[in-house]
């Protein structure tokens, strides 16, 4: 069964910085493009990052670009969100999502999706 | 990076069909047919229903079809049911290693 476990989440303030990670289990994570996608309380899906496989293929939002970096590290089957200089309209639930191919393409979609992690940005 | 364009909420009685829009510019995916459209319960997870614009993954129901035609893509729900009153997002590949969603579409089943 496919699983992603997002952690990390929690409260900071404006300007600093949080990392969240998210455990992939299930299936062969190294095979896999993985997505970031972020939900304020109450609106709507905000596409943040995504990654290739082997992290050939990177890409942002430009609401986060120079703020956030993602990575990942396929021996220990987990993804990563850095964010640093956080501001207030960061807060949300950000998931972690799988696509169906190892390219940066969402051909398939994000076919399996964690529950979130809640990020919390206030002074 | 814009929101693609989707109306804000939609209804419809039990039974009926529901098309829902999702409007990009020729930039955005024009040139690519790259559409997944995405179901959400209140408190869950965003659930895929439909890729490439028109496909189905294994075990969504045949009542959700997708199309496209030059910049719109639509999400067609038929014989609609209590349990499709959800939110409903469209997102597309924009180029450039990016993507971008709808602004999302309130469901209601009167």
């Amino acid at each position: 069964e496919v699983q992603l476990v997002e952690s990390g989440g929690g409260l900071v303030q404006p300007g600093r910085s949080l990392r969240l990670s998210c455990a992939a289990s299930g299936f062969s994570f190294e095979d896999y493009a993985m997505h970031w996608v972020r939900q304020a309380p109450g609106k709507g899906l905000e596409w943040v990052s995504g990654i290739s496989w082997n992290s050939g293929d990177i890409g942002y939002a430009d609401s986060v670009k120079g703020r956030f970096t993602i990575s990942r590290d396929n021996a220990k089957n987990s993804l990563y969100l850095q964010m640093n200089s956080l501001r207030d309209e960061d807060m949300a639930f950000y998931y972690c999502a799988k696509e169906s191919t190892g390219a940066l393409t969402m051909i398939r979609g994000l076919e399996y999706w964690g529950q979130g992690t809640l990020v919390t940005v206030s002074s | 990076q814009s929101a693609l364009t989707q109306p804000a909420s939609m209804s419809g009685s039990p039974g009926q069909s529901i098309t829902i829009s999702c409007t990009g510019t020729s930039s955005d995916f024009g040139n690519y047919n790259l559409v997944s459209w995405y179901q959400q319960h209140p408190g869950k997870a965003p659930k895929l229903m439909i890729y490439e614009g028109s496909k189905r993954p294994s075990g969504v129901s045949n009542r959700f079809s997708g199309s496209k035609s030059g910049n719109t893509a639509s999400l067609t729900i038929s014989g609609l049911q209590a349990e499709d009153e959800a939110d409903y997002y469209c997102c597309s590949y924009v180029g450039s290693r990016t993507f971008v969603f709808g602004g999302g579409t309130k469901l209601t089943v009167l």
